[in-house]
């Protein structure tokens, strides 16, 4: 039973570049959660997916944009990178079932160095 | 005033010993709390979910003080293989969205 998987594992961009993370969730789940994770710090939650709808999101401004495809795998954009971008980005998956939510999966993550 | 509240640490626990520590929630509204656990640069990890009534699973034991707001997470008989970061997660009743506290790290010594 596969878990979670993001790609890539490790990016290096530049600042003002945009960059695109990717990640597909743990069969049988069907909602994706992002967020993102500063060095020596809790993760952040940036927005969750599901449906192929933006259900909820945290204090991330509108560089951060995601999207969910029919098989429930994720993107996660951000546009003009700024240094401070720079973090261990993590997808997490769950399951809603009759509007009760179960507990999430978080995938390896990507760790993106803005320079 | 942060909306899940932890002790940084580091807790120096010797081989053997039993260590504890809190977590601290500020939203009345919570509706489901976790412990997850995170080795240096990978992923947090499902430890365990936390009951009303408190739970253990092996040498790991979660309670839920709803009154004051905080919950808990005792380990007995440490192992080196525990040394980890120890993260508070909070689920308010809206969503799926999870808050996490900054974490305590936890080092066991021989």
């Amino acid at each position: 039973d596969a878990g979670v998987t993001q790609s890539p594992t490790h990016l290096i961009k530049t600042r003002g570049q945009q960059v695109t993370l990717r990640c597909s969730p743990k069969s049988g789940h069907d909602t994706v959660s992002w967020y993102q994770q500063a060095l020596g710090q809790g993760p952040q939650f940036i927005f969750q997916y599901y449906e192929e709808e933006e259900r909820q999101r945290g204090n991330f401004p509108d560089r951060f944009s995601g999207h969910q495809f029919p098989n429930y795998s994720s993107e996660l954009n951000v546009n003009a990178l700024l240094l401070g971008d720079s973090a261990l980005y993590l997808c997490a998956s769950s399951l809603v079932s009759g509007g009760l939510s179960y507990e999430q999966y978080f995938g390896p993550g990507t760790r993106l160095t803005v320079t | 005033r942060k909306e899940v509240e932890q002790d940084p640490g580091p807790f120096n626990v010797p081989e053997g010993a039993t260590v504890a520590f809190n977590c601290t929630y500020s939203n009345s509204a919570s509706q489901s709390f976790f412990w997850y656990r995170q080795d240096c640069r990978k992923e947090p990890k499902l430890l365990m979910s936390v009951y009303s009534s408190g739970n253990e699973d092996g040498r790991f034991t979660a309670q839920l003080n709803r009154a004051s707001q905080y919950i808990s997470l005792l380990i007995r008989d440490s192992k080196l293989s525990d040394s980890a970061t120890y993260l508070c997660v909070v689920n308010r009743a809206a969503g799926n969205k999870l808050t996490f506290g900054g974490g305590t790290r936890v080092l066991v010594k021989p």
